[in-house]
């Protein structure tokens, strides 16, 4: 059973452009959260998706957004970069609403520059 | 909001059972609370999950006690590939679907 897959990896980018990050749940799983991880803030909760729909944000800037699609693969969208955005961004999935056993994904190490 | 404590970090010798505890004042009614492992440039791994009184499995025991304020995660006999950073995760009192983990216990296994 494949695990949450997130694309790219790793990735560089420069102040000012703006990235999209990709994420696969585990087939079945209709919750996708996401999360920013930094050396000084720890884990961050972005936002929650659960069939399509957000049902929960974090408190982060507008610049931060998301989405899901019908097969619950899941974006998050970054415009106008800052160095501040550097981080390890982590995806998660869990069967139900209810169900705080999400599994992680290995997380896309953004870099700006 | 929610906020959890933890240690920062504890250390431990090798065949010693080690207690991370984490409070959580403002958990929800409905909430659980759960644990997760973490390694560096991975994500995080459940390790157990629990509503009330004692959870066990094949890794680890989790203890809430009656007032759910806090919770203990018990690790028997660690090694040293259980180093790592720990962190407990409960939902917010306020929003059930905005989880806030914890600032996480470096656990450090010494040989």
């Amino acid at each position: 059973k494949a695990g949450v897959t997130q694309t790219p990896r790793y990735l560089i980018k420069t102040r000012g452009q703006q990235v999209t990050l990709s994420c696969s749940p585990i087939s079945g799983h209709r919750s996708v959260s996401w999360y920013q991880q930094t050396p000084g803030q720890g884990l961050q909760f972005l936002f929650e998706y659960f069939s399509e729909t957000q049902r929960n944000k974090g408190n982060f800037p507008g610049r931060f957004s998301g989405r899901q699609f019908s097969n619950s693969r899941s974006e998050m969208n970054v415009s106008t970069l800052e160095l501040g955005d550097s981080a390890l961004y982590l995806c998660a999935s869990s069967t139900s609403e209810w169900n705080y056993g999400y599994t992680f994904g290995s997380g896309t190490r953004l870099t700006v520059v | 909001l929610a906020k959890t404590t933890q240690p920062i970090s504890m250390d431990s010798y090798e065949g010693q059972e080690v207690n991370i505890t984490c409070s959580h004042n403002n958990i929800a009614t409905n909430d659980y609370i759960t644990w997760y492992q973490q390694f560096p440039s991975q994500g995080p791994r459940f390790i157990i999950q629990g509503y009330k009184t004692k959870v066990t499995n094949e890794v680890a025991s989790l203890f809430i006690p009656a007032d759910r304020k806090s919770s203990t995660l018990s690790l028997p006999r660690v090694s040293l590939s259980d180093t790592a950073v720990y962190y407990c995760l409960v939902g917010d009192g306020d929003n059930f679907n905005k989880f806030y983990f914890g600032s996480g216990t470096k656990l450090n296994v010494k040989p």
